[in-house]
């Protein structure tokens, strides 16, 4: 069975770029959660995916937008970057949105 | 406003001994509760729930313990070994909005050999 697998590890980008992190979930998981861990502090939640279809979002600005494909895996689109951005960016699958979540390594993004 | 929240960055026990990580919430409609524990580099992992209709739940060294009244949970390990070194987070959601959680700051606890 393959765990949540998320790319790249690390990037950096500028202020005012755009960013694509991915994620492919858990085998048989079918919803996918994104969560934003500035340092020091708790995952904070983005959004999340089932069955392709935005489920629920937090507290983030429209210019964090998401896709998931049939085949579940995910990607976070952030445009605009902002240096408040640099952050651990996590994706956690489940399956049918119950618990526990499994957790990919994460993505860790700098914006210079 | 912090909806979960974690009052101990930091906690130090010696081996053998209890550990014990407490966290508040604020949130009535928090039914669901969850420790996870984080290894540097790696994402958290799930360790134990507990959903509000219960007031004790434990697997194995792990156990749970939530107080509703109090709107308080905490966890303890017992034996605590130098592996359980990590953060631990408690998180909290709706049953109904699995997957939508609402995590602590986290707790970093030491285990002394």
């Amino acid at each position: 069975e393959t765990g949540v697998t998320q790319s790249p590890t690390h990037l950096i980008k500028t202020r005012g770029q755009q960013v694509t992190l991915r994620c492919s979930s858990q085998s048989g998981h079918n919803t996918v959660s994104w969560y934003q861990q500035a340092l020091g502090q708790g995952p904070q939640f983005i959004f999340q995916y089932y069955r392709e279809e935005e489920n629920g979002r937090g507290n983030f600005p429209p210019r964090f937008s998401g896709l998931q494909f049939p085949n579940y895996s995910s990607e976070l689109n952030v445009n605009a970057l902002e240096l408040d951005d640099s952050a651990l960016y996590l994706c956690a699958s489940s399956f049918l949105a119950t618990h526990p979540q499994y957790f990919g390594p994460g993505t860790r993004l700098t914006v210079t | 406003d912090q909806q979960v929240k974690q009052n101990s960055p930091s906690l130090s026990v010696q081996e053998g001994r209890i550990s014990i990580l407490n966290c508040d919430y604020t949130n009535s409609m928090f039914d669901y509760f969850l420790w996870y524990k984080k290894y540097p580099a790696e994402g958290p992992t799930f360790l134990i729930s507990i959903s509000s209709i219960k007031d004790k739940n434990e697997d194995g060294r792990f156990t749970v313990f939530l107080n509703k009244s109090a709107k308080h949970l905490s966890l303890h390990i017992v034996p605590s070994q130098p592996g359980d070194s990590a953060v631990y987070f408690c998180a909290a959601s709706a049953i109904l909005k699995a997957g939508k959680s609402t995590f602590g700051d986290g707790t970093t606890l030491t285990v002394k050999p």
